[in-house]
């Protein structure tokens, strides 16, 4: 079965500072996908960023990249010039290809952001 | 955009009640999913559903069931509730071949 794990339950960073949130999976699987989901107070869950496993460059939006170390089996997630509204539960999840396949998710990272 | 909505953002119900958490999504989408969350354990998945009627469990479906009789909304039923389901119940959709899940807001149950 598939794992993920995000080892940091709380970081934080200044603002207008970046930080990188950690994530690390396991999986069997050479094609997969892999996601970052933020969920800020309202608890509205909203995808960050996406990656391919197949696809050898790393995703990038806006102020959000990742880090995508297929060998090593880890996804972190770097945010630049971070903003308040940043501040938030962030997810990392995995899926499988096929269908019907689900989403695996990490146990999620607090991110404060000091002003 | 895609909207998933979720009927009640807060409920709280008694140990042993019957509960009914409504999820309804407006694009169509063929895959709907229940996951509870809770604080350090993140998001669990309780059972989802790839077609009308059609039923899987996830992995902790113990003490729940579901009903999906139209495609647009999936229900998550305790058929006696417990204070051990108090929890965040956070419902998705996605089409078969997707990008990622959409969301509802969540409903909060606490069971007294």
């Amino acid at each position: 079965a598939q794992t993920v794990t995000q080892s940091q339950p709380e970081m934080s960073v200044q603002e207008a500072e970046t930080v990188t949130l950690s994530c690390t999976y396991d999986t069997s699987e050479s094609d997969y996908y892999l996601f970052w989901y933020k969920q800020p107070p309202s608890r509205q869950m909203i995808l960050v960023i996406r990656q391919e496993a197949y696809k050898q460059q790393n995703a990038t939006e806006n102020r959000f990249s990742v880090n995508f170390q297929k060998a090593a089996k880890s996804f972190s997630l770097k945010i630049s010039d971070s903003q308040l509204g940043d501040a938030a539960m962030y997810f990392c999840a995995y899926r499988r290809p096929g269908a019907n396949s689900k989403l695996t998710f990490g146990k999620g990272i607090t991110l404060s952001v000091r002003p | 955009d895609v909207k998933v909505t979720q009927s009640s953002r807060y409920l709280v119900k008694r140990t042993g009640e019957k509960v009914f958490l409504e999820c309804v999504q407006d694009m169509d989408h063929e895959n709907m999913f229940w996951y509870r969350q809770d604080p350090g354990l993140g998001l669990r998945l309780i059972y989802f559903s790839y077609d009308v009627k059609m039923k899987e469990k996830g992995d902790i479906p113990e003490g729940y069931s579901v009903s999906r009789e139209k495609k647009e909304r999936f229900s998550l039923i305790l058929e006696s509730a417990s204070t051990n389901q108090t929890s965040m119940y956070l419902c998705a959709s996605t089409p078969p071949r997707f990008y990622g899940y959409t969301f509802g807001s969540g409903t909060r149950l606490t069971v007294v």
